[in-house]
């Protein structure tokens, strides 16, 4: 078990373009999540999938932002038109339903810059 | 939005006790989380409370009342490696209680 990966780690882009970040999961694990997290503040919840299905998505997320998990295994969380406002730390973890008392799994999450 | 009010900011000497309060806007029925979180790293699980009351594991305890939406995390024997922000995570309130809902955290500062 090599724990939730993240890639890349770091990622800066110019304003206006698109980016994409890959999370692979615990293998085992069948829920994926993503969240947002910004300097001084908690993690913020983005959307979630269990297996291949998108179950919830922020009501804050702009339709910039979009995530799949095709076969239920690896999510990629992309956005499109990036703006100033979108640079973060962007964090992936992973959770098994009914292991609910072991929490999340996190990656190590990829740090956004955007000039 | 769900609110969970921690405290920002606090200092400890290494060696002592700290204790960091958390109150949220409860179901009544949830559990709790608490996560640890250095500088420049991703959050790591420490407890969980399912039901109301101490749960200990080594020199970290925490408490839930999950009525009065309020839970604690106590550090014991301080050490300088437990500097770090401690994250207050209940699961949210709508949607099912599928996902969890983080604080802003608390800022642990430890001295010699």
């Amino acid at each position: 078990d090599t724990g939730v990966s993240q890639d890349p780690r770091h990622k800066i882009t110019k304003r206006g373009q698109n980016v994409t970040f890959r999370c692979d999961p615990i293998s085992e694990h069948n829920r994926l999540y993503w969240y947002r997290q910004t300097l001084g503040q908690g993690p913020e919840f983005l959307t979630y999938f269990q297996n291949e299905a998108q179950l919830e998505k922020s009501r804050l997320l702009s339709d910039r932002f979009s995530a799949e998990r095709p076969k239920g295994s690896f999510s990629t969380l992309e956005i499109q038109r990036t703006e100033q406002g979108d640079s973060a730390m962007y964090l992936c973890a992973s959770s098994l339903v009914d292991r609910v008392n072991y929490g999340y799994t996190f990656g190590s999450g990829t740090r956004l810059t955007v000039v | 939005g769900q609110n969970i009010d921690q405290p920002t900011e606090m200092t400890a000497t290494e060696g002592a006790i700290v204790q960091i309060n958390c109150t949220y806007q409860t179901s009544g029925f949830n559990g709790l989380f608490w996560y640890q979180q250095h500088a420049g790293e991703a959050p790591t699980f420490l407890s969980y409370n399912v039901l109301d009351g101490l749960e200990e594991k080594g020199r970290f305890s925490s408490f839930l009342s999950r009525s009065k939406g309020y839970s604690y995390l106590l550090l014991k024997e301080l050490q300088m490696k437990d500097s770090a922000s401690y994250l207050c995570a209940p699961p949210s309130v709508s949607g099912g209680y599928n996902k969890l809902i983080f604080g802003a955290g608390t800022r642990l500062a430890v001295h010699p």
